[in-house]
């Protein structure tokens, strides 16, 4: 499996700011999935990042709020925009194994917004 | 509406205990049914299954997919306080879609 870095590893924010996820895999991959976990809650799919298009957000989530980047196969960023303590989540990144059957993950930015 | 349930949400045992965690999916063109744990914020892959009857073990955990009836099983035997963690059952369908369910929290006390 790919190893995955993520960082923060958590993160106490004021409101109305904004905080930026880093995500780096030693391998290159095509998908990249963020994922958010409210607390006591399960994994919810914020987006899709392809390399070298926009990504895909899924129902309830924009642009806006949750910028991504993907600037290489190896290489992404999400960004948690004008914060609210609503926003107080673990962040997690994600890819698919090879063939695209595994997502795995990395370990997770807690983020507290006060 | 694609879903999936798993129960109970949480369980807890003593040492040397045997449990089952159950996930129940309804999801268009099902492809896998996927376990995780996760122990602190990172879920770390289980087992992955895609067919019917064919158990996967690792150690004392081993799970099975029921593709007639929708479930899959995760079993623990002789749990440890190390198996503590909440378990995630996920279910892979359509071209590239993937759920996940609310997760079954156990513990385990010594």
């Amino acid at each position: 499996s790919a190893v995955i870095s993520q960082k923060p590893s958590r993160d106490i924010c004021q409101r109305g700011t904004s905080l930026t996820i880093q995500c780096q895999v030693d391998s290159q991959v095509t998908m990249m999935f963020w994922y958010r976990q409210q607390p006591g809650q399960s994994l919810t799919l914020i987006a899709t990042a392809n390399q070298g298009s926009e990504a895909t957000y899924e129902s309830g989530f924009v642009i806006d709020k949750f910028p991504i980047s993907r600037p290489n196969l190896t290489f992404s960023t999400l960004t948690v925009s004008n914060m609210s303590p609503e926003d107080s989540s673990i962040y997690l990144c994600s890819v698919e194994n090879s063939i695209g059957q595994v997502r795995y993950f990395g370990a997770g930015t807690r983020l507290s917004v006060l | 509406e694609d879903k999936v349930v798993q129960s109970p949400l949480s369980l807890v045992v003593h040492e040397g205990d045997t449990v089952t965690l159950n996930c129940s999916y309804e999801v268009t063109n099902f492809r896998s049914l996927l376990w995780y744990k996760q122990e602190k914020k990172a879920p770390t892959f289980l087992f992955m299954l895609t067919s019917s009857g064919i158990e996967k073990k690792s150690g004392r955990l081993s799970s099975i997919l029921d593709k007639k009836e929708l479930f899959s099983i995760l079993n623990i035997t002789a749990t440890q306080t190390g198996d503590s963690a909440i378990y995630l059952c996920a279910a892979e369908y359509n071209n590239n879609d993937m759920r996940f369910g609310a997760g079954t929290r156990l513990t385990v006390k010594p």
